[in-house]
């Protein structure tokens, strides 16, 4: 079975300044992908960033960067520049890449809670 | 292109009665989830089909919630009879076959009294 775990419950930052949030993963399948959504208090979850497990490089969207440590299985990822707009709940979610039935199938983390203190 | 559309975004309603959400994905989208995101915890699947054909329905406690898809475009979420710990956001999805991310509604907040 997948899990995924974010230990931080929340995070401070000042604004301008990068912070990473942490997410590390467990499945014994060898193929998966690795997201990472934002949810603003008004409750939509907006996709971020996404990292498959044959990617030989770091994805990377704009401010956003994943930090993706296959031996570790650990997924962070990394805002830079905070702005006060990123205040949100982060959610790192594994996606199921094996195929029949559950492919597709998103396991999300508990969370963690980003503040942008000016 | 529009965004994965849900109504109502709110309901409230007492305990032993039953609720109906609606979803329609975006547009070409094949596959389309359900998912409960109770307070303070991530989203949970509880159903994912595959155009009009259920993938996956192991989390959905079906004594009481069922689902259906059957033009295989807009889909309809059912809770009956409600329990307070139904409590929860029901989130929507969607993804076009081949591609990575799923698309999220904005959800609707149910609230049992």
């Amino acid at each position: 079975a997948q899990k995924i775990t974010q230990t931080q419950p929340g995070m401070f930052v000042q604004e301008k300044e990068a912070v990473t949030l942490d997410c590390t993963y467990d499945t014994s399948d060898p193929s998966y992908g690795l997201f990472w959504y934002k949810q603003p208090s008004s409750g939509e979850m907006i996709f971020l960033i996404y990292q498959g497990s044959y990617d030989q490089q770091n994805a990377t969207e704009g401010r956003y960067s994943l930090n993706f440590q296959k031996a570790r299985k650990s997924a962070n990822l990394v805002i830079s520049a905070s702005q006060l707009g990123d205040s949100a709940m982060y959610f790192c979610a594994m996606r199921d890449d094996a195929g029949g039935t559950s492919y597709g199938k998103l396991t999300f983390g508990q969370g963690t809670i980003l503040t942008v203190h000016p | 292109e529009a965004g994965v559309a849900q109504s109502p975004r709110y309901k409230i309603i007492e305990k032993r009665q039953s609720v109906a959400f609606w979803c329609n994905p975006i547009s070409g989208h094949a596959t389309l989830y359900w998912y409960q995101q109770i307070l303070g915890q991530g989203p949970k699947l509880l159903i994912q089909f595959q155009n009009n054909g259920v993938v996956d329905d192991s989390q959905l406690p079906k004594d009481r919630f069922s689902a259906e898809r059957l033009k295989g475009v807009d889909s309809t979420l059912k809770i009956q009879p409600a329990k307070l710990e139904d409590s929860a956001v029901y989130l929507c999805a969607s993804r076009r076959t081949g591609d990575s991310e799923q698309y999220f509604g904005p959800g609707t907040r149910l609230t049992v009294t």
